[in-house]
Formats: C-alpha cells, structure tokens, sequence
C-alpha cells in the first residue's frame, strides 16, 4: 500500500517554463511535507517543504501548493533551468510518535534547453 | 549543504557476507535515521535512533541488520549476511531535536554479487 503517490515518473519541460509535479497522500495524519531534489550519485536534498496547517509555500521559484481536504500537494519549479534536471521526492511524516519519512516513488525531471 | 558524512560510498560483497557502513550525523543532531533507497527509488526505513537509543525500526531490520549510535563515535549499519536484494542505496539522515528536517548523506552503495 502506497501511502504517498507520484503521479507522474517522468516529466518533462522546456526551459524557462513551470513544471508542476503533483503528489497525493492516504493518511490524514500527515502534518509535515518536505520535497527532496536528488541528483545521481548524491543523498537526497531538501528543496521545500510545508506543514499541514498552511496550504501554500513560497522559496525563490519554489512553490508548494498543498490542499489537505483533498490530500494532494504539488511542487511548482517556475522558470525552470537545465540545471533543476534531477529526481524530485515527494515526503511525509506523521505527527508525533513516529519521525520517519515515508516517500512517494519520484519524478525525474528533465529540463530541455 | 547537508553536512552528513558516510563511508565508504561503494561497497561490494558476496552473498553472505557481511556488510558494514558508517554515518557520522551533522554536529550536534541526536536524531539519526537510516533508509534504503532501491532501484526503483523506492525507499525504505529501516532504523531510528535519537543519541544511542533505538527509536524504532523494522522486523527486517531486528533480523539481518544490526545498528547502533555509540557515543563520540560515529553510527553504523551492518548486514551479517548479505543477500542480493540488499543492493541498494544506504542513506543516513539526521535532525535536530526540534526541527523537522531531516538532512541526508551521499549514502553508501551496496552491490551484493
């Protein structure tokens, strides 16, 4: 059972516009989203991420719209670069009582220049 | 920039064998988590530990895995008998007390032949 969904494995986008990458969940328990960007060969990184309490995150050309009745969140790239070509994961976390992340299955970007 | 340090970065071993990794947290995190990534991106908890204490973990884990997070010594995750489906990416995370993020190493890429 897949408690956090990646709707798509593969996107891509040219370069200069905005790629929306969209992720669901199951468990209304989730409080915490972060998104992850990972490079081959690298750890994961957190890009952004959002409490449940909001339902919109700003960082730079980040954005994470995040709709809790619904139990989706999407990750907005805007004025997207070559250099954002990489693996984007989608996160969440419990509330307390239980810390570890539970990730959805990816969506490898590629920006085209 | 995620500070985690994890050693070695690849690791090949014949099937039975055992297979140890190492993780040192970023400065002054108690918290410290340890995932396998496999190649389908999916990932897996398999411990948890805040300073030297086991938090939670996975049946999978109580069986062929052992961990632990010595004091002033750094963490470590070892298979005592490797089998193929432990190839994987091993990632090592940490987190601060009271903040959410969990930062990731580079991980240690196991190849079990």
């Amino acid at each position: 059972q897949q408690q956090v969904r990646q709707s798509s494995q593969s996107l891509t986008v040219w370069e200069g516009e905005t790629a929306i990458l969209n992720c669901s969940y199951e468990n209304s328990a989730f409080d915490y989203f972060p998104w992850y960007q990972q490079f081959p060969g690298e750890g994961p990184a957190l890009l952004i991420a959002i409490r449940s309490v909001s339902d919109k995150k700003e960082d730079g050309r980040f954005t994470i719209f995040f709709n809790k009745r619904e139990k989706n969140l999407s990750l907005h790239i805007k004025d997207s670069q070559p250099g954002d070509s990489a693996t984007y994961f989608c996160a969440a976390r419990g509330s307390s009582g239980s810390w570890q992340l539970i990730f959805g299955s990816g969506t490898q970007l590629t920006v085209m220049p | 920039n995620s500070k985690v340090i994890q050693t070695p970065r690849y690791l090949v071993k014949g099937q039975g064998q055992k297979a140890k990794m190492r993780c040192i947290p970023e400065k002054g995190h108690p918290v410290v988590f340890w995932y396998q990534q496999n190649k389908n991106n999916e990932f897996k908890f398999l411990i948890n530990f805040q300073n030297q204490e086991v938090l939670q973990q996975i049946d999978m884990t109580e069986k062929r895995f052992s961990a632990e997070c010595p004091s002033n010594s750094p963490c470590s995750l070892e298979i005592q008998s490797s089998e193929a489906g432990d190839s994987a990416l091993y990632l090592c995370a940490s987190r601060d007390w009271d903040q959410d993020t969990q930062y990731f190493g580079p991980g240690t890429r196991l190849l079990v032949l």
